[in-house]
């Protein structure tokens, strides 16, 4: 089965900075890859995705760049700002009305 | 967008009781619904796949006699966590594909928090 793998697990960043977090799947056939924000104790909030047909996709802020040679995938954060501390969590699935696999999560700080 | 909610948003029970947990789409159908397991500062867990009509599919180390899912209906699938003890305590969040097959994106919850004293 598919398996995600996640970087960092905590990130500190001035507000301002930018931050990049970084996840790598297993299953080459994973074709679509979410990426969630998630604050303390509530759902997932879906920030941005990219299909695997797609090399990049922006949204203002953010950003997602996906290598399919590599399996890897980031996400992009710039000019942060207090309000983006959260937990971020990417995904991965395989088929249309599949289950996703989930990284293990970054914890993001952004200190004023 | 698609909206599921929960039901209850939080529980609390005794030892060796049952909790039943209500995930329902509100404005969409889904014959098919996923329950995740979160504990603190941990990702979210697959339990197992709902799939209305039929059983669950459940996920390996996942026991299926103690997480009873029912997919009763297109907007409402239901999990009971059966004979509930301390290590059961968790943050529960099912989630739903959207209405459109093509739209790849699955709508979460805002989950269940249970806690066995």
């Amino acid at each position: 089965g598919e398996n995600v793998e996640q970087h960092p697990s905590t990130l500190s960043v001035q507000e301002g900075d930018s931050a990049v977090i970084k996840c790598t799947y297993s299953d080459s056939a994973s074709n679509y890859f979410p990426w969630y924000k998630q604050e303390l104790g509530k759902r997932p909030q879906l920030i941005i995705d990219i299909r695997s047909n797609v090399g990049e996709k922006k949204d203002q802020r953010i950003a997602v760049t996906l290598n399919k040679t590599a399996k890897h995938f980031s996400l992009h954060i710039t000019e942060t700002q207090p309000e983006d501390s959260a937990v971020y969590f990417c995904a991965a699935r395989t088929d249309s009305w599949g289950k996703f696999q989930f990284g293990a999560g970054t914890q993001v700080v952004v200190t004023p | 967008g698609a909206v599921v909610s929960q039901h209850p948003s939080w529980v609390i029970c005794k030892s060796g009781t049952s909790v039943k947990i209500e995930c329902r789409s509100l404005d969409f159908q889904a014959t098919t619904m996923f329950w995740y397991r979160q504990f603190p500062k941990q990702s979210l867990m697959l339990m197992a796949t709902s799939n209305e009509g039929s059983k669950a599919t459940y996920e390996q180390g996942v026991e299926k006699d103690k997480f009873l899912i029912n997919h009763a209906s297109l907007t409402l699938s239901t999990l009971t966590v059966t004979s509930a003890h301390p290590e059961d305590s968790s943050f529960y969040i099912c989630s739903a594909p959207g209405r459109d097959f093509l739209n790849n994106e699955q709508f979460f919850g805002p989950g269940t928090r249970l806690t066995v004293l």
